[in-house]
């Protein structure tokens, strides 16, 4: 069955650190992987999509993430993070039979000044 | 663009009511729409997904007696939540897309507060 793990329940940085969360999954085929932001109270803004090709992919608001079919991961990287940053962050994969997506458990991030 | 509205954005209300909770797509015309549950610092449920003009498929353990939902035309669907009690109250939140396929990404509206007193 499909799944996907975010390991990093909590992650804290300081403003201006670089960051990176990660996400793994399982999926027989080629996922369609994404990235989601969630401000509290708030409901989720898409900040990147995986579907093929290039496996470095570019997104909003600065943040990149990179498909490693070995390792079955989809990591969030951002090389500088703003305070704006943080939020509630969720991995997706899309099951390519239907439309539905499978979510991660979310990684909070907090950001330090 | 793919603008999703939700409405309303939080609603209190007493045990026993009804809720209608509506979802938009603002500029696009969504073929597919879901609803989802979250319970706080939890990740987001899946309830049912809906496509226009057809009967909503709700994911098993969620009842559909109590969570009807309506997806009349290719721009709104509507959550009413039933006879609500106190354990419905959550955040609700809509999505939705263009395709039938997960090719093309959700978009995701703001959410809805219940809370059931």
């Amino acid at each position: 069955a499909q799944s996907v793990t975010q390991p990093d329940i909590h992650i804290t940085v300081s403003e201006g650190a670089s960051l990176e969360l990660r996400c793994n999954y399982s999926y027989g085929a080629t996922p369609y992987l994404f990235w989601y932001v969630q401000s509290p109270g708030q409901g989720l803004q898409l900040l990147l999509k995986y579907f093929s090709g290039d496996t470095l992919v570019q997104g909003i608001k600065g943040f990149e993430a990179e498909f490693k079919r070995s390792q079955s991961s989809f990591n969030l990287r951002k090389p500088s993070v703003h305070w704006s940053d943080a939020a509630e962050y969720f991995c997706a994969v899309g099951d390519g039979g239907t439309y539905k997506y499978i979510f991660g458990t979310g990684t909070r991030l907090k950001v330090l000044a | 663009g793919a603008v999703v509205s939700q409405h309303p954005s939080w609603v209190i209300c007493k045990s026993g009511t009804s809720v209608k909770i509506e979802c938009r797509s603002l500029d696009f015309q969504a073929t597919t729409m879901f609803w989802y549950r979250q319970f706080p610092k939890q990740s987001l449920m899946l309830m049912a997904t809906s496509n226009e003009g057809s009967k909503a498929t709700y994911e098993q353990g969620v009842e559909k007696d109590k969570f009807l939902i309506n997806h009349a035309s290719l721009t709104l669907s509507t959550l009413t939540v039933t006879s609500a009690h106190p354990e419905d109250s959550s955040f609700y939140i809509c999505s939705a897309g263009w395709g039938t396929h997960s090719n093309q990404p959700q978009h995701f509206g703001d959410g809805t507060r219940l809370s059931i007193l």
